[in-house]
């Protein structure tokens, strides 16, 4: 079984800058989440999305971030522009179960260094 | 916020010995996780315990949940180099958000 894919594994990039960040759940997985860890902490859920619906954004900075989930399947979070605040992990998970949170499968993240 | 704080913050021992972790919580859950985290990786699920479990058991892994102390353990029994990574507990509350605490980095010494 193929894990969660993210791409890219590292972006270095200038504050002011945009970015976007791509993530494929585990096949058949309807729930996909985002989450940003930043050096040190646990991971904050910064959008939750069951099929192609958003089920929490509420930790999302609407401002500058963005995200979708086009066709239920794969997903991009975007920032623009980005804040010297932003460099963190950029976690995707995915779970098999709708309407619960458990078991979460997680990609390997993406590392955002902003300068 | 995070709902879950786990202690300690660091945890250094030597292979084959038991480690210990515990996880806080605020508000009632409909369970808690756990789950490791390997430098530079993302984070890998080890065991959920439900609110009406007290204790559970996987491999090495042995985990209890006090519901009225709002807390849980996490043992880690006859530790190997492997097993060094971060551990974070993870509650699911009444929000239906899934909430991670800052970890408890373990180490394991050869």
């Amino acid at each position: 079984e193929a894990g969660v894919a993210q791409s890219p594994r590292y972006k270095i990039i200038e504050k002011r800058q945009s970015v976007a960040f791509w993530c494929n759940p585990i096949s058949g997985h309807a729930t996909l989440y985002w989450y940003q860890q930043i050096l040190g902490q646990g991971p904050k859920l910064l959008i939750q999305f069951q099929n192609n619906g958003v089920v929490d954004d509420s930790q999302l900075p609407k401002d500058r971030f963005s995200a979708e989930r086009l066709k239920g399947v794969d997903s991009t979070l975007k920032i623009q522009p980005a804040k010297l605040e932003d460099s963190a992990v950029y976690l995707c998970a995915s779970s098999l179960m709708p309407a619960t949170n458990e078991k979460l499968f997680f990609g390997s993240g993406t590392q955002l260094s902003v300068l | 916020s995070q709902q879950g704080e786990e202690d300690p913050q660091a945890l250094s021992i030597q292979e084959g010995e038991n480690a210990t972790m515990n996880c806080s919580y605020k508000t009632s859950i409909n369970n808690l996780q756990w789950y490791r985290q390997n430098s530079g990786r993302g984070l890998v699920h080890l065991i959920l315990i439900r609110s009406n479990e007290r204790e559970k058991h996987s491999g090495r892994l042995r985990v209890t949940l006090d519901t009225s102390k709002k807390s849980s353990s996490l043992l880690i029994t006859a530790s190997r180099a492997a097993d060094t990574a971060s551990y974070f507990c993870a509650t699911d509350a009444n929000d239906y958000k899934l909430s991670f605490g800052a970890g408890t980095t373990v180490t394991v010494r050869a």
